[in-house]
């Protein structure tokens, strides 16, 4: 059944701390892309990547961090730096030359 | 940078109405144009991809069209149903940012039965 899953769905987050979500893909899809989505706006762009080993910044990168190490796995670290972290995640994923993208589940954060 | 604008923000219709959901933009130069449809706390599942050479995409009961010169797209939904029922988001890719999707607020529709 190919793919893209989130973990964890939920995920809270204490004040200070560093949480990671998890996205993977079996889609054998080159590019992968992480969006925060807040009530009543649009997606936005934290980080993409078009190839192993490379990411580029989004539009709202500061306080996050990612790493691309497989073709499959694209994780998104939220650092203590970023200081309003309650939203809704989710991670995508498109054939390189159609940039058709597809979505994961999402995975929604609350900082406590 | 491209902006996106879906007006209205929210729509009601009874069932077995056509639904009539628009997209402006404001950059012609785009690669393409998607649309995307969203459940209450779930993710985004992809509806059609028009690329900036179609002037439309048809797929069961949805069309959309694509006219870059005025910068807009619309999505008609044929004789709705309370399952369509969802809020509706347009994004769009253009050229010199070629797989960075800029997405509009999207259009809240709700189907009376």
């Amino acid at each position: 059944d190919g793919g893209i899953t989130q973990s964890p769905k939920y995920l809270f987050r204490k004040e200070g701390q560093n949480v990671t979500l998890s996205c993977e893909q079996n889609l054998n899809h080159d590019a992968m892309y992480w969006y925060r989505q807040d009530p009543g706006q649009g997606l936005r762009l934290i980080y993409y990547s078009q190839i192993v080993n490379d990411f580029q910044k989004g539009d709202i990168a500061e306080g996050y961090s990612v790493s691309r190490e497989k073709k499959e796995s694209f994780p998104l670290t939220v650092t203590s730096a970023q200081k309003n972290p309650t939203a809704f995640y989710l991670c995508a994923s498109s054939i390189f030359s159609r940039n058709e993208q597809f979505f994961g589940p999402g995975t929604r954060l609350t900082v406590l | 940078k491209q902006e996106v604008t879906q007006i209205p923000a929210a729509l009601s219709v009874p069932e077995g109405e056509n639904l009539v959901l628009n997209c402006s933009f404001t950059d012609s130069a785009i690669y393409n144009l998607q649309w995307f449809r969203q459940d209450p706390g779930k993710g985004l599942t992809s509806l059609l991809l028009i690329q900036s050479s179609q002037r439309e995409q048809t797929s069961g009961r949805l069309n959309a069209s694509l006219d870059k010169s005025s910068g807009r797209s619309t999505l008609y939904i044929a004789a709705s149903q309370p399952g369509d029922s969802a809020t509706y988001l347009c994004a769009v890719s253009t050229t010199d940012s070629w797989g960075k999707l800029q997405f509009g607020a999207g259009t809240q529709v709700v189907v009376t039965p």
